[in-house]
């Protein structure tokens, strides 16, 4: 069974510049989480959706970020305008129906210069 | 404001020792409680989950979860180099909102030393 794979793996981008992350979760997981590590500090949860609806998206920095789950699928997070702030590895996580226990992807690494 | 507290180490064990790595979580409401293994550059790898008070064992592993004490700890016997990684403390508390969002301690680096 595949896990979860992120795209890309490293990303560059100048400040102003927007970048958009994909996550594919482990099929058949309804549950798909994104989180983000800065330098230094905890993952922290940003946003968690069940099949295409998002069910709490109270971790979301703010309005520059988006994330969207067509279908149900894979999801996509995008940035725009990207700021130095935004630097750090964004990870996602999925999980079946009901179950708690989750799932990694192996993150992207957004810089931002 | 929710908190996962760990001791980010390094914590160095001698090959074929037990590491002793240790939580604590500030909201009583907490659920579930996860261990992550990580290895530098990788993901988080899921190794441990455990719900109820008491040990629960796994291989080598052995988590142990005192709600009243609002502590988690995972045990390593016999240690190998392999087992060199950040190990990530991770709660789940129930909201409202019906989120399964997890909280993250900062992770305790173990070393062992052949």
């Amino acid at each position: 069974e595949a896990g979860v794979t992120q795209f890309p793996s490293h990303s560059v981008i100048e400040k102003g510049q927007t970048v958009t992350l994909r996550c594919d979760p482990i099929s058949g997981h309804d549950n798909l989480y994104w989180y983000r590590r800065v330098m230094g500090k905890e993952i922290k949860f940003l946003l968690h959706f069940v099949k295409e609806s998002k069910q709490d998206e109270s971790g979301m920095p703010n309005n520059r970020f988006l994330a969207e789950r067509t279908g149900g699928t894979y999801s996509t997070l995008k940035v725009q305008p990207a700021e130095l702030e935004d630097s750090g590895v964004y990870f996602c996580a999925s999980s079946q129906a009901g179950v708690y226990e989750q799932y990694f992807g192996p993150g992207t690494r957004l810089t931002v210069t | 404001q929710k908190e996962v507290e760990q001791n980010s180490g390094p914590l160095s064990v001698p090959e074929g020792a037990i590491a002793s790595l240790n939580c604590t979580y500030s909201d009583r409401g907490s659920q579930s409680f996860f261990w992550y293994r990580q290895y530098s550059g990788k993901s988080p790898e899921l190794i441990m989950s455990i719900y109820s008070n008491g040990d629960k064992e796994d291989g080598r592993f052995t988590a142990q979860l005192n709600k009243a004490s609002q502590y988690v700890s995972l045990l390593i016997r016999d240690s190998q180099p392999s087992d060199s990684a950040t190990y990530l403390c991770a709660v789940y508390n129930p909201s409202g909102a019906g989120s399964y969002q997890l909280t993250f301690g900062k992770g305790t680096k173990l070393s062992v030393i052949p």
